[in-house]
């Protein structure tokens, strides 16, 4: 079974730059999460979506940070524009369905803002 | 005080040592608990969920304690390959599905030959 994709891998941008982020969940799974991991910490939640509605973003600075999952499927996360302190992994994770399942991480986007 | 808190080590332990640490929680209306591991530059993965009577996976035993609000890994018989970043995280369960999860910082483990 193919894991959460991401990509791209590794992205270095300017402060005030624009970035995107792709996600592509596990084959049938409904809920979706994106985390900002900063190093030195644990992952931080962004937002969940369950199919392509947001169920929870209340820890997502939208004066800069957008995300959406239009076809349920695939998701995107843009910042806009970036800072310094956004230089992190973002993770996307997704799981089967809402409720304590197990979720599965991809292996991250690493941005770095100079 | 943070919602989830790790000692963040690192713990060295020389191999075949048994290890523990525990990770405290600030919200008592939390629903479920985990452990991940995190290998350097890798994503975390689910080591155990942990329940309220407390489970066992082989060397892996994890336990919760509502009462004082924490959770505990113990790890027998430690490998070369136990060497990890082990992740606590917290569940919520928010109104309207939202189970996100509130990690810790993770602790650091060192096995030493």
């Amino acid at each position: 079974e193919a894991g959460v994709a991401q990509s791209p891998r590794y992205k270095i941008i300017e402060k005030r730059q624009s970035v995107a982020f792709w996600c592509n969940p596990i084959s049938g799974h409904a809920t979706l999460y994106w985390y900002q991991q900063i190093l030195g910490q644990g992952p931080k939640l962004l937002i969940q979506f369950q199919n392509n509605g947001v169920v929870d973003d209340s820890q997502l600075p939208k004066d800069r940070f957008s995300a959406e999952r239009l076809k349920g499927v695939d998701s995107t996360l843009k910042i806009q524009p970036a800072k310094l302190e956004d230089s992190a992994v973002y993770l996307c994770a997704s799981s089967e369905q809402q409720g304590y399942t197990e979720a599965f991480f991809g292996q991250g986007t690493r941005l770095t803002v100079v | 005080r943070k919602e989830v808190e790790q000692d963040p080590g690192p713990f060295n332990v020389p191999e075949g040592a048994t290890v523990a640490f525990n990770c405290t929680y600030s919200n008592s209306a939390s629903q479920s608990f985990f452990w991940y591991r995190q290998d350097c530059r890798k994503e975390p993965k689910l080591l155990m969920s942990v329940y309220s009577s407390g489970n066992e996976d082989g060397r892996f035993t994890a336990q919760l304690n509502r009462a004082s609000q924490y959770i505990s890994l113990l790890i027998r018989d430690s490998k070369l390959s136990d060497s990890a970043t082990y992740l606590c995280a917290v569940n919520l369960g928010g109104g309207g599905g939202a189970d996100g999860l509130t990690f810790g910082k993770g602790t650091h483990l060192i096995i030493q030959p």
